[in-house]
């Protein structure tokens, strides 16, 4: 089973400041299956990014993501007060098995 | 609009049963292969099964393997979860979810686009 290590556990930061989050996995991943998807309290799962960096429909541009491998970012460029959730990243690829990261929560001060 | 609508969900004892259902709409439900994904009370989210579109091929996780059986029915437009052998670690909400497969020949990437608004199971006695 690949699992996926996202650091850290809680990010706080105040408006406008950038947000890194780390997604690291225990075997090299193909870029073409991992995802971000962003959770509100109360809240089903949004899909953020796909394919390691592809921004999804209707996501703001201060959301990207990068990496390949075993390492993967995302980053929030400029917080916004809406952005305070938890972050998961996902991998389903050829062991036909998926797995989440463990989350980050990213609060704004 | 594109839509996925869970249903199902309950309080059941240890060792019981229950069958998720999950509606789609507004897509070409025939087209997609389909996810159930669960989130216990308080903590991450954690991938249960997948079903390819054609319904030839189903995947599990080893935490539900021999107990959870996914299925899907195309005209109906519908996913099940079937859920036997229940035990408390199963409490969770449940989210049916897209897979979505973009890009051409040259690279496909893939995501979980559309999610439900998810059902919750309660296995205690």
């Amino acid at each position: 089973e690949i699992v996926l290590t996202q650091s850290p556990g809680t990010l706080s930061l105040s408006p406008g400041e950038r947000a890194t989050l780390s997604c690291r996995a225990s075997q090299s991943i193909s870029s073409s299956y991992l995802g971000w998807y962003q959770q509100k309290p109360g809240q089903a799962p949004r899909l953020l990014i796909y394919g390691a960096s592809s921004r999804a429909a209707g996501i703001p541009d201060r959301f990207s993501g990068s990496g390949s491998g075993t390492a993967f970012t995302l980053t929030i460029s400029s917080l916004a007060p809406e952005d305070s959730a938890v972050y998961f990243c996902h991998q389903y690829g050829n062991s036909n098995e998926g797995t989440f990261g463990q989350g980050t929560k990213v609060e704004i001060k | 609009q594109v839509q996925l609508v869970e249903s199902g969900g309950g309080v059941v004892q240890p060792g019981g049963s229950l069958r998720l259902s999950c509606a789609a709409s507004g897509f070409i439900f025939s087209d997609f292969d389909m996810h159930w994904v669960r989130q216990p009370p308080g903590k991450g989210l954690q991938w249960v099964a997948i079903i390819r579109y054609h319904a030839n091929s189903k995947y599990y996780a080893d935490s539900v393997k021999g107990r959870f059986t996914v299925s899907r029915d195309n005209p109906k437009n519908t996913l099940y979860l079937q859920m036997d052998s229940l035990r408390a670690e199963d409490t969770a909400v449940y989210y049916c979810a897209r897979w979505r497969r973009s890009g051409t020949i040259l690279g496909y990437q893939y995501a979980m686009d559309v999610w439900g608004q998810g059902t919750t199971i309660s296995v205690s006695s």
